[in-house]
């Protein structure tokens, strides 16, 4: 079963914030909170990760909600490169524990 | 450089035969995985190992086998089982974790002919 919950889909308009939202209702106090975007025909790519605290980084912003059951993941400016497949995924800090699951993620369309 | 790499990159099959993809990555990392993605879905895992000589299930194990020998490799054989294997197969790798992030292969196009 996904542990994750996200839209199908998303569009945004060029250089306007994208605030990309993921529920995990059912996280453990060990799971991280993981981005990653696809874009066509590659493998994933690292945006960012958390397990608290809201973080930053130079390709986004990874706000968590004080329970912890839902994040989002905020592009500040996007543009037509940022145009992909987001997925939200959990991965647990116990080395016994390493399955990492994907679900279907949010398709993101930019505009110009 | 570091990095995992895939090959090939695109494969194809006859019906009845078994296939072996590779993925050879140098990061050292312990943990590595192996997805496959069907058009306009998303990853499913089909095995994972955590450590040389050691690889658990996933969600779609059956009609595929895996080996983990050498740190460094983790090779997917999709067999004749598999009756559907067209697909775009990504593998992956990582420290173990919660801390820390997956690197993924380019991918591996596999067609049946």
């Amino acid at each position: 079963d996904a542990k994750t919950t996200q839209p199908n889909s998303m569009e945004s308009n060029e250089e306007e914030p994208v605030h990309l939202p993921c529920n995990h209702s059912t996280i453990s106090g060990t799971d991280y909170i993981h981005w990653y975007r696809q874009l066509p025909s590659q493998g994933p790519e690292y945006v960012i990760h958390g397990l608290t605290s809201n973080v930053n980084n130079r390709m986004a912003s990874l706000a968590i909600a004080e329970d912890r059951k839902s994040s989002t993941l905020i592009l500040h400016r996007a543009t037509l490169r940022d145009a992909a497949v987001y997925y939200c995924i959990l991965r647990d800090a116990r080395y016994n524990n390493n399955d990492m699951r994907f679900g279907a993620g949010t398709r993101l369309t930019v505009k110009p | 450089d570091g990095g995992i790499t895939q090959s090939p990159k695109y494969l194809f099959r006859k019906e009845g035969q078994n296939v072996t993809l590779s993925c050879e990555q140098n990061l050292n990392h312990d943990a590595m995985y192996w997805y496959r993605q069907d058009p306009g879905q998303g990853l499913r895992l089909i095995y994972y190992s955590q450590i040389v000589n050691d690889f658990q299930k996933g969600d779609i194990a059956e009609g595929y086998s895996v080996s983990r020998e050498k740190k460094e490799s983790f090779p997917l054989t999709v067999t004749s089982a598999q009756k559907n294997p067209t697909a775009f197969y990504l593998c992956a790798s990582s420290v173990t974790g919660g801390d820390e992030k997956l690197f993924f292969g380019s991918g591996t196009q596999l067609s049946v002919l």
